[in-house]
């Protein structure tokens, strides 16, 4: 089963790009890397998901090498209520097996 | 938009009661999941199911059980609740098996005493 690795915490000043990095070096070839975020007390929230191009949307944006064995998500601008753990997660067979995650702080 | 409505915010049950999770998803979506969420653990799956009466384990399912009669609805339960059963449920939907977000419901928070 691939696996994600992500580091447990981040800090990100307001306003600046909040840059999360996720290694899963056991990918494979039709797995789609999919980015979660939790915020305190509620239920995961989606952010965006890819298999091979870049990709971007209203909330996010997010690289994925070439080999695939890594990815980063970009949140642009990152704002006050950006402060949550985000999760990348690879699906397995329509399943998400969640990790640990990042936990980041956006500070004043 | 998708709307995943768990029954109860939170719950306080006795340790050996049949206890009911309730979750209902509004978009006619196939796939549905249960999950529980731990301090240290993250989310980990309990069992999900793909359509009407269908059902798979999932990486921890000893002590839970599901119903699918309904394809809106999938129900979680504890035959028998025990104290370390308490948790965080989150119920999750998508539309069909394949590449599509996971909408997550709002979670119930379990005390079992």
């Amino acid at each position: 089963d691939a696996k994600t690795t992500q580091p447990p915490s981040m800090d990100c000043a307001e306003g600046r790009a909040a840059n999360l990095p996720c290694n899963h070096s056991t990918i494979s070839g039709n797995e789609y890397v999919y980015w979660y975020r939790q915020i305190h007390s509620q239920g995961p929230q989606y952010i965006i998901h890819g298999l091979k191009n870049n990709e971007t949307n209203e909330m996010a944006s997010l690289i994925i090498t070439e080999d695939r064995k890594s990815s980063t998500l970009i949140l642009p601008h990152a704002t006050l209520r950006d402060t949550a753990v985000y999760y990348c997660i690879v699906n397995q067979g329509g399943k998400l097996i969640f990790g640990q995650g990042t936990e980041l702080s956006v500070k004043p | 938009d998708v709307k995943v409505t768990q029954s109860s915010r939170y719950l306080v049950k006795r340790t050996g009661e049949k206890v009911f999770l309730e979750c209902v998803q509004d978009m006619d979506h196939e796939n549905m999941f249960w999950y529980r969420q731990d301090p240290g653990l993250g989310l980990r799956l309990i069992y999900f199911s793909y359509d009407v009466k269908m059902k798979e384990k999932g990486d921890i399912p000893e002590g839970y059980s599901v119903s699918r009669e309904k394809k809106e609805r999938f129900s979680l339960i504890l035959e028998s609740a025990s104290t370390n059963q308490t948790s965080m449920y989150l119920c999750a939907s998508t539309l069909f098996q394949g590449n599509y977000g996971y909408t997550f419901g709002s979670g119930t928070r379990l005390t079992v005493v």
